[in-house]
């Protein structure tokens, strides 16, 4: 079974430079979700759709990023502009819904971004 | 309200045990457990529920005491392959849905 698929894994790009990756999940996972990670810290979760419906979405910086989930399968986070501080990993993870509790998260390799 | 995880990293020889607590200021539904190795995703160990119930994965285990807010996952006889930041994530409530991460604990395990 194939894993949850990100792209790019690096992406290196100047300040105020638009960027954006791509997260493939696992075939029928309807939670998907994005994380960025810092160095040394634990993920924080930036969007969680059910399906195409984005559920969370309290820590997305709104003014710069921006994030679909077509189909309900395939999502894109981007970022425009970019800015220094937002050089880190960013993770997608997707989960089959459980009544009542978060179940088991499969993440993808995640996209590491450098901002210059 | 984010999770405190203790100790920050501990260095083990191979053999030895070792404990990670997870610890949170409010009530928790579930506690989940992950660890990643440098470089690569955060790999799924196991999900505890209230109800103060103890799970094992090989030579890793992990308790969840409701009463006291706090999870403990526990190593033993500690393999190479061990190494790697440990995460806790802890929910508060049926049907709240937010996994809210603790800081990691990095263990590093030596031959």
């Amino acid at each position: 079974e194939a894993g949850v698929v990100q792209s790019p894994r690096y992406k290196i790009i100047e300040k105020k430079q638009p960027v954006a990756f791509w997260c493939n999940p696992i075939s029928g996972h309807n939670t998907l979700y994005w994380y960025r990670q810092n160095l040394g810290q634990g993920p924080e979760l930036l969007i969680r759709y059910e399906n195409e419906e984005a559920v969370d979405d309290s820590q997305l910086p709104k003014d710069r990023f921006s994030a679909e989930r077509l189909k309900g399968v395939d999502s894109t986070l981007k970022i425009q502009p970019a800015e220094l501080g937002d050089s880190a990993v960013y993770l997608c993870a997707s989960s089959v819904r459980l009544r009542g509790q978060t179940g088991e998260l499969f993440f993808g390799e995640g996209s590491r971004l450098t901002v210059l | 309200q984010q999770p405190v995880q203790s100790p920050q990293a501990v260095i083990l020889r191979e053999g030895e045990d070792a404990v990670i607590n997870c610890s949170s200021s409010k009530a928790l539904y579930s506690v989940h457990w992950y660890r990643q190795k440098h470089g690569e995703a955060p790999v799924f160990l196991m999900i505890l529920l209230k109800g103060g119930e103890q799970k094992g994965h090989e030579k890793i285990s992990a308790s969840f005491n409701e009463k006291k807010q706090q999870s403990s996952l526990y190593l033993t006889a500690s393999q190479l392959s061990y190494s790697g930041t440990y995460f806790c994530g802890t929910e508060e409530g049926y049907s709240n849905y937010q996994l809210i991460w603790g800081a990691g604990t990095k263990l590093i395990i030596k031959p």
